[in-house]
C-alpha cells in the first residue's frame, strides 16, 4: 500500500517557522484530509490537528494546518526547543479502506 | 478522561500467535472506531486493522491480512488484536487508538518481539 510523503527532516533556528508537508492523492489528503501527529523520542504520538486545520483542545495557536489539493502542510511558527520531534501526517484512503501514514519528518530546532 | 492501555506483549518465536488487548476508559467505548497501528523500532508509524464502532466493519493492512484478526468486548471495554503466523518483520511497538475524524487518542503502546 503507498504511503503519503514527507520530507524526511527539516531544520530551522530557534522563534522561526517551519512549514512540514504531506503529499497524497485525491482518494486520502485530497479527499478525507490530512491530521498531524507530534510524537517525542519514547511516547505515543499526540494528534495536533485534524481535517486539515481543526486543533484539538490544548494545542497550542503555534500549530496552524491547511491544504491544498492533494498536499497538507503544517506550519510552526516561533520555533521553541520542545518542537524538536517527529511529525507524521495520516489520512484516511478511501479507495482502499486504509489509513496512511507519512514517513515522518523529523524536525530540528537549532 | 480518555485512557487506553495495551497489554500482552512480549517475546514470541516466529510462526506463534500472540493476543494484544486494550482497555478503553473515560468514554463511551461503543460509539467508538478503534485502531491498531505499530512502530518498528527506528522506523515510522504504520496503520495494521481498524473494527467499526458496532464491530460490522473491519479493515487490515496487506502486511498482517490473513493473519491479524481485530475484535471488541463492548462489555469489557477492550478491543482485542489476535496475531498469529508472526514474523521478525512484526516486531513492533504496538499502539492501539480511538478513531473519530482523526486517530485522536493513542494509548502508550506495547512491544512485541518476534525472535527465536
Amino acid at each position: 500500500q503507498a504511503g503519503l510523503t514527507q520530507p524526511p527532516s527539516v531544520s530551522k533556528g530557534l522563534r522561526q517557522t517551519a512549514t512540514l508537508t504531506c503529499t497524497g492523492d485525491i482518494n486520502n489528503v485530497g479527499n478525507q484530509g490530512a491530521s498531524w501527529l507530534q510524537q517525542h523520542q519514547g511516547h505515543p504520538p499526540k494528534l495536533l490537528s485534524y481535517r486539515n486545520n481543526i486543533r484539538p483542545s490544548g494545542i497550542s495557536e503555534r500549530f496552524s494546518a491547511s491544504r491544498s489539493g492533494n498536499t497538507a502542510s503544517l506550519t510552526i511558527t516561533g520555533l521553541q526547543p520542545e518542537d524538536e520531534a517527529d511529525y507524521y501526517c495520516s489520512a484516511w484512503d478511501s479507495s482502499l479502506s486504509v489509513w496512511l501514514f507519512g514517513g515522518g519528518t523529523k524536525l530540528t530546532v537549532l | 478522561q480518555v485512557q487506553l492501555v495495551e497489554s500482552g506483549g512480549g517475546v514470541v518465536q516466529p510462526g506463534r500467535s500472540l493476543r494484544l488487548s486494550c482497555a478503553a476508559s473515560g468514554f463511551t467505548f461503543s460509539t467508538y472506531a478503534m485502531n491498531w497501528v505499530r512502530q518498528a523500532p527506528g522506523k515510522g508509524l504504520e496503520w495494521v486493522t481498524v473494527i467499526s464502532n458496532d464491530g460490522s466493519n473491519k479493515y487490515y493492512a496487506e502486511s498482517v491480512k490473513g493473519r491479524f484478526t481485530i475484535s471488541r468486548d463492548d462489555s469489557e471495554n477492550t478491543v482485542h488484536l489476535q496475531m498469529n503466523s508472526l514474523r521478525a518483520e512484526d516486531t513492533a511497538v504496538y499502539y492501539c487508538a480511538r478513531e473519530s475524524n482523526s486517530l485522536e487518542y493513542w494509548g502508550q503502546g506495547t512491544l512485541v518481539t518476534v525472535s527465536s
